[in-house]
């Protein structure tokens, strides 16, 4: 299994250019997060889905969208990139909700810088 | 109001001392869950131990320990006898019933001096 997949790694944008940072995972999951990691600091969520076809704004949804068409898939779109958008974004999944032991598995992550 | 509270920026404690990472959370949903996350410098998210809500004992998991609190709202993390290795970023996030959010706290940064 190769887990949650996070691509690319790295990218550089440019102000108002537009970007997929894809997520994909193999472990049959139900529930899928974004979130993003400014330096030094925690971990503030974007969007989540709990199903395909069902997504949720988190905390800080603005100048995101999200879609959730697959089980497997859940990318995450930045239409006018910004620079207060330059953070790494961590792409999680689990298996089950509330209630039972089901952390979340993470991707390795996506460095993004926004010139 | 921030939903998960961890007040210690930072730590430094001495190899072989145990140690204790505070977290407060608020939430009036009755079933929710607590995770603790290790952090370290190469930047991977690591699991550390859970405690669901309707838990009688506190969790355990190794060296960690969890000091779970209900009335207090409080699931401060336990590391006993603590390596060189534990240093890190440690997240305390917690799971609401509601609509299965994660939120996270804004982590405590560990220093394991030798």
């Amino acid at each position: 299994n190769a887990g949650v997949t996070q691509t690319p790694k790295f990218r550089i944008l440019k102000i108002g250019q537009s970007m997929t940072l894809q997520c994909t995972q193999d472990m049959n999951h139900n529930y899928m997060y974004w979130y993003r990691q400014d330096p030094g600091m925690g971990l503030k969520l974007i969007y989540y889905s709990v199903g395909a076809g069902i997504t949720d704004k988190g905390e800080v949804p603005n100048g995101y969208n999200v879609s959730r068409s697959t089980t497997e898939d859940f990318p995450l779109r930045l239409e006018l990139a910004a620079p207060s958008q330059t953070s790494v974004y961590f792409c999680a999944s689990s298996y089950l909700g509330t209630g039972n032991n089901s952390p979340l598995h993470f991707g390795n992550g996506t460095r993004l810088t926004v010139t | 109001a921030q939903k998960i509270t961890q007040t210690q920026p930072g730590m430094f404690v001495q190899e072989k001392e145990a140690v204790t990472l505070d977290c407060t959370y608020d939430t009036s949903d009755q079933s929710y869950g607590l995770f603790w996350y290790k952090q370290p410098s190469s930047g991977e998210m690591i699991f550390l131990i859970y405690q669901g809500s309707y838990d009688e004992q506190n969790a355990t998991e190794g060296r960690y320990s969890l000091n779970f609190q209900k009335a207090r709202k409080s699931a401060n993390l336990v590391i006993s006898a603590s390596q060189l290795g534990d240093s890190a970023m440690y997240f305390c996030a917690m799971r609401e019933g509601r609509d299965d959010k994660i939120i996270f706290g804004k982590g405590t940064r560990l220093h394991i001096l030798p």
